[in-house]
């Protein structure tokens, strides 16, 4: 069974300052993907960023960067240089290469104080 | 090219009601997902299409929640009779196989059950 962890219900952060959100999670899966998704109001589920457990370098993209630490089962995700755009609900999500679902978690709600 | 389109956006609907929400993928995502998300929750999957069999259906209460997908596009999810318990938003995605790191999601519907 998966699961998927995070321990931190809401998080807040001055524009232009840095965030970093928490995520553990447990598989069985040898190979497997990590996702940071954003959900603002709107509903819509816009990926953010991924990361492939076999790689060891951590992914980025712009001002969102992971810290993927395999052994400790920990995937945070930071956010450099907030904007007010940011603020929404982030959910961390684990996919296996044997199935196709996404086990998420319970979600942060990242508020961005101008 | 055009995202996961879901409709209706809102529905409610008296308990005991029949209700139907639709899905049209990604144009060439032969794998269709319908999660279900309680307020404030992760997403959990209901039902994974490949194509248009249905391969993993394990979390679907089948006594009142049915899903079809002719033709291996467009799909259904259907409750009936609705319950006070159903009020969710319920998510659509899609992808191009079963390789977790490209699921796309639609806006969802959210369901009130009076």
């Amino acid at each position: 069974a998966q699961t998927v962890t995070q321990s931190q219900p809401e998080m807040s952060v001055q524009e232009a300052e840095t965030v970093t959100l928490s995520c553990t999670y447990d598989t069985s899966e040898s190979d497997y993907y990590l996702f940071w998704y954003k959900q603002p109001p709107s509903r819509q589920m816009i990926l953010v960023i991924r990361q492939e457990a076999y790689k060891q370098q951590n992914a980025t993209e712009n001002r969102f960067s992971v810290n993927f630490q395999k052994a400790a089962k920990s995937f945070s995700l930071k956010i450099s240089d907030s904007q007010l755009g940011d603020a929404a609900m982030y959910f961390c999500a684990q996919g296996g290469t044997s199935y196709g679902k996404l086990t998420f978690g319970q979600g942060t709600i990242l508020t961005v104080h101008p | 090219e055009a995202g996961v389109v879901q409709s209706p956006r809102y529905k409610i609907i008296e308990k005991k009601q029949p209700v139907a929400f639709w899905c049209n993928p990604i144009s060439g995502h032969n794998t269709l997902y319908w999660y279900l998300q309680n307020l404030g929750q992760g997403p959990e999957l209901l039902i994974r299409y490949e194509n248009e069999e249905a391969v993993d259906d394990s979390q679907l209460p089948k006594d009142r929640f049915s899903a079809e997908r002719l033709k291996g596009v467009d799909s259904t999810l259907k409750i009936q009779p609705a319950e006070l318990g159903d009020s969710a938003v319920y998510l659509c995605a899609s992808s191009l196989g079963l390789h977790p790191n490209e699921q796309f999601f639609g806006p969802g519907t959210r369901l009130t059950v009076l």
